[in-house]
C-alpha cells in the first residue's frame, strides 16, 4: 500500500496553462506538505497544512494555490505556468506538526514546461 | 536564519567499505532535530536516520550511524559495509521547534563501486 501517493508522476505542458497535482496519504497523518526540487536537486518547502489549515506559506508566487479538502488530501494548483516552474514537486506528510516528526514523501511529480 | 551545508557534492565508495558524508548546520534555536534522507534514482525520498539535538547519544540504524557534534554543529552520516543499493543522493535536513520547517542541504551524490 502506497503511503503518500501523488498524481500524475509526470506532467508536460505548455507555458501559460493551468495544471493541478493531487496528493493523498493513507497514514492517518495530520500534517501535509508541498516541496519543490529544482534542477540542482535543491529541495525547498512551499506549503504545509495541519488538519486542513494552512500553517506554512513560503515566498511562493500567488499562481500556486494549495487546497486541502480533508486532512488526507493536499492538492496543488498552478495557474499561468512559467518556464521556471519546471521542477519535481514532492508531497509529504507527518503525524503531527512538530519539528521532530519524520516526514514521509511521495514519489514526486516531474513538471516540465515547454 | 537556519542553514544546512553539505560541502561534498559527490562521493565514491567501494562496495563493502565505509564512507562518511558531511553535514554542518546553523541555528540559533536550542530545540531542533536533524535528519538524513536518501533519494535513489527512483526519486523517492526515504528517511535514513533521525537525531534529537538534546540527545548526546549518536543515532544508529543498522549500517547507518551519525556522528553528532553539537558544539561544532556537525552531523555526519557513516555508512558501513556499503552496498550497491546505497547509491543515491543523500540530503541532510534540520527542523527547529520554532519554525517546524525542514531546511535541506544541497545533497551529496554517493556512488558505490563494485
Amino acid at each position: 500500500d502506497t503511503a503518500v501517493s501523488q498524481t500524475p508522476k509526470y506532467l508536460v505542458t505548455q507555458m501559460g496553462n493551468d495544471k493541478s497535482i493531487k496528493c493523498e496519504q493513507n497514514l492517518g497523518h495530520d500534517t501535509m506538505y508541498w516541496y519543490k526540487q529544482d534542477s540542482k536537486k535543491f529541495l525547498k518547502i512551499m506549503f504545509s497544512y495541519n488538519n486542513k489549515e494552512l500553517i506554512i506559506n513560503e515566498t511562493v508566487p500567488n499562481r500556486f494555490s494549495p487546497k486541502s479538502p480533508d486532512k488526507a488530501h493536499l492538492n496543488l494548483h498552478i495557474n499561468s505556468l512559467e518556464l521556471g516552474d519546471s521542477a519535481v514537486y514532492f508531497c509529504a506528510s507527518s503525524q503531527a506538526h512538530r519539528a521532530g516528526q519524520p516526514q514521509h514523501f511521495g514519489d514526486g511529480t516531474r513538471l516540465s514546461i515547454l | 536564519a537556519q542553514t544546512v551545508t553539505q560541502s561534498q557534492p559527490e562521493m565514491s565508495v567501494q562496495e563493502a567499505e565505509t564512507v562518511t558524508l558531511s553535514c554542518t548546520y546553523d541555528t540559533s534555536e536550542s530545540d531542533y532535530y536533524l535528519f538524513w534522507y536518501k533519494q535513489p534514482p527512483s526519486r523517492q525520498m526515504i528517511l535514513v536516520i533521525r537525531q534529537e539535538a538534546y540527545k548526546q547519544q549518536n543515532a544508529t540504524e543498522n549500517r547507518f550511524s551519525v556522528n553528532f557534534q553539537k558544539a561544532a554543529k556537525s552531523f555526519s552520516l557513516k555508512i558501513s559495509d556499503s552496498q550497491l543499493g546505497d547509491a543515491a543522493m543523500y540530503f541532510c535536513a534540520c527542523a527547529t521547534s520554532g519554525t517546524y520547517k525542514y531546511i535541506f542541504g544541497t545533497g551529496t551524490r554517493l556512488k558505490v563501486l563494485a
